[in-house]
């Protein structure tokens, strides 16, 4: 069965620097998401990305945050200037359009030091 | 304000029980409300999807029910299994359109042998 990956598994950098996390959604998707969830809190919106532009963000995607399906298979998320609050999972979803269901990657553990 | 609320304390069961959560959400008019399961350290993983003109959705040992009017979701595990425990998130779109989740803060099944 199709499956959305990502990667890196984990993450760890020091504050102030740039990471990127990398997604791939499953291939016939249209529709691709970034949620966050910090360690037990809720699972929270980014960003929705749609036919190569975003469709709508959250109050947390501010300017330090960015995305980009660079190609026909890839879906990044990058983080300009790490802060520690930025410590979280990282979730990458997809959805194909036709139906409203998402489906999750396993995550990106992000580590800010 | 906009609220989905789950129990946030644990349940704990005994194998071969019913399970029931409760998702009910506040100032929102949703077109259809997903369940998901979370295992720790991993992504949301899809279970059901019910619309707001279904009044109950099953699949296999699972039941969703949406009252409108009551604003609130209820989800059935029956036959419980160990293999069940998890934490269990509800969530919605509250444009209907977009595929922006809204997740309750999920609560945490446990179910013993």
């Amino acid at each position: 069965e199709p499956e959305v990956t990502q990667t890196p598994s984990h993450q760890v950098t020091q504050m102030g620097q740039e990471v990127i996390l990398r997604c791939v959604p499953i291939s016939n998707h249209l529709y691709f998401y970034w949620y966050r969830q910090i360690l037990g809190q809720k699972v929270e919106f980014l960003v929705s990305f749609y036919n190569n532009e975003i469709s709508e963000k959250s109050e947390i995607f501010d300017d330090q945050f960015s995305v980009e399906r660079p190609d026909g298979s890839n879906f990044t998320l990058k983080i300009r200037s790490t802060k520690l609050e930025d410590s979280a999972m990282y979730f990458c979803a997809s959805r194909d359009g036709r139906v409203d269901t998402q489906y999750f990657g396993p995550g990106t553990r992000l580590t800010v030091l | 304000s906009q609220k989905i609320e789950q129990n946030s304390e644990a349940l704990n069961i005994q194998e071969g029980k019913t399970a029931t959560l409760t998702c009910n959400y506040t100032n929102y008019s949703p077109a259809y409300l997903q369940w998901y399961r979370q295992d720790p350290g991993r992504g949301p993983v899809f279970l059901l999807l019910i619309r707001e003109n279904e009044k109950e959705k099953r699949k296999e040992r699972l039941k969703v029910t949406f009252d409108t009017t009551l604003k609130q979701s209820l989800f059935h595990i029956t036959a419980s299994q160990p293999a069940d425990s998890a934490t269990y998130l509800c969530a919605l779109d509250p444009s209907g359109n977009t595929g922006k989740l809204i997740f309750g803060q999920g609560t945490t099944l446990q179910v013993k042998p």
